[in-house]
């Protein structure tokens, strides 16, 4: 069965500063993987995916994610964090051979002046 | 860009109501989907639907049903509303293209069954 970890319910981070958002993941075949952000009362915006090829993909915002099979891991990252930064991230995961999108419990970002 | 609009933002509602939540898409997508997210837990499946009148259970179907009559709308309905089901409820939609496909999301609802 497919499931999703993000082992940290909060991160905090100051202003300027690299930030790395976790998630590991689980799937019988191989994965598409995601990142969605949410914005406080708004719904879920995707922010980039992994498919396949490159293991570094590029997204929206200045944020990367790094795909790495070996460890089941797709970790978000930005290399300097803004305020506006601040918000609920989600990773999610599917299979290949699967019709449904599993979606980690999400980690909140907090991004400090 | 994908456009999918809710109902409503906010509902208030009683036990034992029959609710309608209703998501309207304009990009043609074959794909819906309903969304319950609670803290803690993500997101998580209620029911989907890949072409009109077609519907799949997803992994909490219990206590909700589904319709879709046209291809631009699905409606989530809560056949006797109960307090377990306040929650926020997001609807999302997807092209079809299974390799990878982005689901593009809807405000969501906040729902508060008293």
């Amino acid at each position: 069965a497919q499931s999703v970890a993000q082992p940290e319910d909060q991160v905090n981070v100051a202003e300027g500063n690299p930030l790395t958002v976790k998630c590991t993941y689980s799937v019988s075949g191989n994965p598409y993987l995601f990142w969605y952000v949410q914005y406080p009362n708004r719904g879920l915006q995707f922010l980039l995916k992994y498919i396949t090829g490159d293991n570094l993909v590029k997204g929206s915002y200045g944020f990367e994610a790094e795909f790495n099979k070996s460890q089941t891991s797709f970790h978000l990252k930005k290399p300097s964090a803004l305020v506006s930064d601040s918000a609920l991230y989600f990773c999610a995961v599917r299979d290949e051979r699967g019709f449904k999108t599993i979606f980690g419990a999400g980690t909140r970002l907090f991004v400090k002046a | 860009d994908v456009k999918v609009t809710q109902s409503s933002r906010y509902l208030v509602k009683r036990t034992g109501e029959k609710v309608f939540l209703e998501c309207v898409q304009d990009m043609d997508h074959e794909n819906m989907f309903w969304y319950r997210q609670d803290p803690g837990l993500g997101l998580r499946l209620i029911y989907f639907s890949y072409d009109v009148k077609m519907k799949e259970k997803g992994d909490i179907p219990e206590g909700y049903s589904v319709s879709r009559e046209k291809k631009e709308r699905f409606s989530l309905i809560l056949e006797s509303a109960s307090t377990n089901q306040t929650s926020m409820y997001l609807c999302a939609t997807s092209a079809g293209d299974r390799e990878g496909e982005t689901q593009y999301f809807g405000p969501g609802t906040r729902l508060l069954v008293l």
